[in-house]
């Protein structure tokens, strides 16, 4: 089973600043099936990168995603107010199908 | 207008039964497949399985296998998921998400969720 690693596991930041969240994997997976989400308290999770660097629908282009092998980045170029969150990465290729890292809160300084 | 709607919240004492459902609109039903995920209070994402709408195929995580049991009534766009043999550390969020693609094998992106079904285990 592929285990995904995040880290920080805290991140303290303030608007404007450049954040960079890291997903670490177990083995080498395939940069297809590597996927970052967002979630804001009591809400559900929002898909934001898909394919480790392709926006999803309506994403801001201040998301990035890269990364390949075993080391991937989600990269926010200039933090909004709205963007504090928790994000959480995703691997969805191999049996079982679907695993999540622990997730990386990114909280206002 | 793709939504997800899921049933209320539960209550159930250890060794209970629970189903929850995930009513989908706004979309092809029988055309993607439905994963299901939980997560505990303060804690991350866990993924319990997966159902196609399409042939009703399931794979389900291996943690969950034998205690987990996902159905889909394609007549209503609804997708079930039975949890057996309730424990108080089952208590979490349960959601339903949608594949990103079409006719996929449930390895994909999930990019529309439901809003969540509180599930408390408690004696």
């Amino acid at each position: 089973e592929i285990v995904l690693t995040q880290s920080p596991g805290t991140l303290s930041l303030s608007p404007g600043d450049r954040a960079a969240l890291s997903c670490r994997a177990s083995q080498s997976v395939s940069s297809t099936y590597l996927a970052w989400y967002q979630q804001k308290p009591g809400l559900a999770p929002r898909l934001l990168i898909y394919g480790a660097s392709s926006r999803a629908t309506g994403i801001p282009d201040r998301f990035r995603g890269t990364g390949t092998g075993t080391d991937f980045t989600l990269t926010i170029s200039r933090l909004e107010p709205e963007d504090f969150a928790v994000y959480y990465c995703q691997h969805y290729g191999s049996s079982p199908s679907i695993t999540f890292g622990q997730g990386t809160r990114l909280e206002n300084k | 207008q793709v939504h997800l709607v899921q049933s209320g919240g539960e209550v159930k004492k250890p060794g209970a039964s629970v189903k929850v459902s995930c009513k989908a609109s706004g979309y092809t039903f029988t055309g993607y497949g439905l994963s299901w995920v939980r997560q505990a209070p303060g804690q991350g994402l866990e993924w319990l399985g997966w159902i196609s709408a399409y042939t009703g195929t399931t794979n389900y995580a291996q943690k969950f296998q034998g205690r987990v049991t996902m159905t889909t009534d394609t007549s209503t766009s609804t997708a079930f998921m039975e949890l057996r043999s309730l424990r108080s550390d089952d208590t979490a969020v349960f959601y339903c998400a949608r594949d990103r693609f079409a006719y996929g094998s449930g390895k994909d992106a999930l990019d529309f969720w439901g809003q969540g079904t509180m599930v408390t285990v408690s004696s």
